[in-house]
């Protein structure tokens, strides 16, 4: 299973732009890079993923080296709300066999 | 997207004793899965709840400790048997959509064994 490696913390000013690094060296060609955010108390929630190709939604941008080796998670105008744990995972398995293995994150905290 | 609904939301049971936790989806899904997260650290998946068959268990967790029933595409419980203070933890239902791109999760139950 391919892991990954994030700093355990940040910061962020509110406002500005938050830019959450993952490296996945050991990625594999057919692996999709997922990330989800963690709010205390509450379950995880989807933000963004990617293969190749960076990735934007009304969430967040995701773009992704051109050896996949690693990503950034970028989320346009930090509000305080974004504070939250930030988790990068790399989904193993084939169809039938998807799970998500949860490495330990980033905990994102917005300045006010 | 899929509606998750976990029961109990949180709980306090004694030492020894057993609890059901109920997920609830409001649609039909293929994936079902079980996470604990202990105090502070990130989520482990505990089992894949398989419909129709026996759930498939990661490592260091077993059938007798953590049985899982799917009896439908829309319901899965999961058992804490046996408790001890150290199953004190988030337990957390997941389900891939539709297309099996994004995974769901519940809220959560939240346990305390004392």
């Amino acid at each position: 299973d391919a892991k990954t490696t994030q700093p355990p913390s940040m910061d962020c000013a509110e406002g500005r732009a938050a830019n959450l690094p993952c490296n996945h060296s050991t990625i594999s060609g057919n692996e999709y890079v997922y990330w989800y955010r963690q709010i205390h108390s509450q379950g995880p929630q989807y933000i963004i993923h990617g293969l190749k190709n960076n990735e934007t939604n009304e969430m967040a941008s995701l773009i992704i080296t051109e050896d996949r080796k690693s990503s950034t998670l970028i989320l346009p105008h930090a509000t305080l709300r974004d504070t939250a744990v930030y988790y990068c995972i790399v989904r193993v398995g084939n169809f039938g066999n998807e799970k998500l293995t949860f490495g330990t994150g980033t905990r994102l905290t917005i300045i006010p | 997207s899929a509606v998750i609904s976990q029961k109990p939301s949180r709980d306090i049971c004694q030492r020894g004793t057993s609890l059901t936790i109920q997920c609830q989806v409001d649609s039909q899904v293929t994936m079902m899965f079980w996470y604990r997260q202990q105090p502070g650290q990130s989520l482990t998946l505990i089992a894949t709840a398989n419909q129709g068959s026996e759930a498939t268990y990661e490592s260091g967790f077993v059938i007798d400790k953590f049985p899982i029933s799917r009896p439908n595409l829309t319901f899965s419980t999961l058992t804490v048997s046996n408790m001890s203070p150290e199953d004190s933890s988030i337990y957390l239902c997941s389900v891939l959509g539709q297309q099996n791109t994004e995974a769901f999760f519940g809220q959560g139950t939240r346990l305390t064994v004392v």
